[in-house]
């Protein structure tokens, strides 16, 4: 069964360092895609970034990037140069393809302290 | 501008009492999903549609009910709701295939009190 995994309940960062958030997956589709999402504390979803499964390139989007190693099964997010707003909760999800019935799951979430 | 639309933001009931929440986008897009979020539990897909009148259950679907009669709503329905449905919900649009950059766009969520 399709799983996504975030590891790191919270995460501490100092102000303008990089982080990397870690989100591993499990599915059996060959043609899936990942996602991360940010949500802050007033509640909305704010889309970052997208890998889909055949994308030989790892995503970039600023100052978000997505490790992504599709053997291992990992698509984690760095962010660089971290400021205060990046504070908030982020989470990695997935998108099957047709063998999975395109159903969208998500991680429980990796909530980011950024320190002045 | 690009959006969806979910109502109400707010909303208290009783055990019971139906309910339906409104979900509404301005995309063309096919896929249209409800999700429910719960502290520790992230987001879980409740239903979800691809396209009008083709609706599958996602990972909690129990206790809900959907309908896609036209392609820009997709309401969730909660024929008697219990406190276990005490929560905030999302809808979310977006393209369909995981193939492409399927970015969903969320409405600002629904939090729902059963008493």
């Amino acid at each position: 069964a399709q799983k996504i995994t975030q590891t790191q309940p919270g995460m501490f960062v100092q102000e303008k360092e990089a982080v990397t958030l870690d989100c591993t997956y499990d599915t059996s589709d060959q043609s899936y895609g990942l996602f991360w999402y940010k949500q802050p504390s007033s509640g909305e979803m704010i889309f970052l970034i997208y890998q889909g499964s055949y994308d030989e390139q790892n995503a970039t989007e600023g100052r978000y990037s997505l490790n992504f190693q599709k053997a291992r099964k990992s698509a984690n997010l760095v962010i660089s140069a971290s400021q205060l707003g990046d504070s908030a909760m982020y989470f990695c999800a997935m998108r099957e393809g047709q063998t999975g019935g395109f159903k969208t799951i998500f991680g429980a979430g990796t909530r980011l302290f950024v320190k002045a | 501008e690009a959006q969806v639309t979910q109502n109400p933001r707010y909303l208290i009931t009783v055990t019971g009492k139906k309910l339906t929440v409104t979900c509404s986008q301005n995309m063309n897009h096919e896929y249209m999903s409800w999700y429910r979020q719960d502290p520790g539990l992230g987001l879980r897909q409740i239903y979800y549609s691809m396209n009008v009148e083709v609706t599958d259950k996602g990972d909690v679907p129990e206790g809900y009910k959907v309908s896609r009669k036209e392609k820009r709503n997709f309401p969730l329905i909660l024929e008697s709701p219990s406190p276990n449905q005490t929560s905030l919900y999302f809808c979310a649009s977006s393209l369909t295939s995981p193939s492409m950059n399927t970015e969903a766009f969320f409405g600002q969520g629904t939090r729902l009190t059963v008493v």
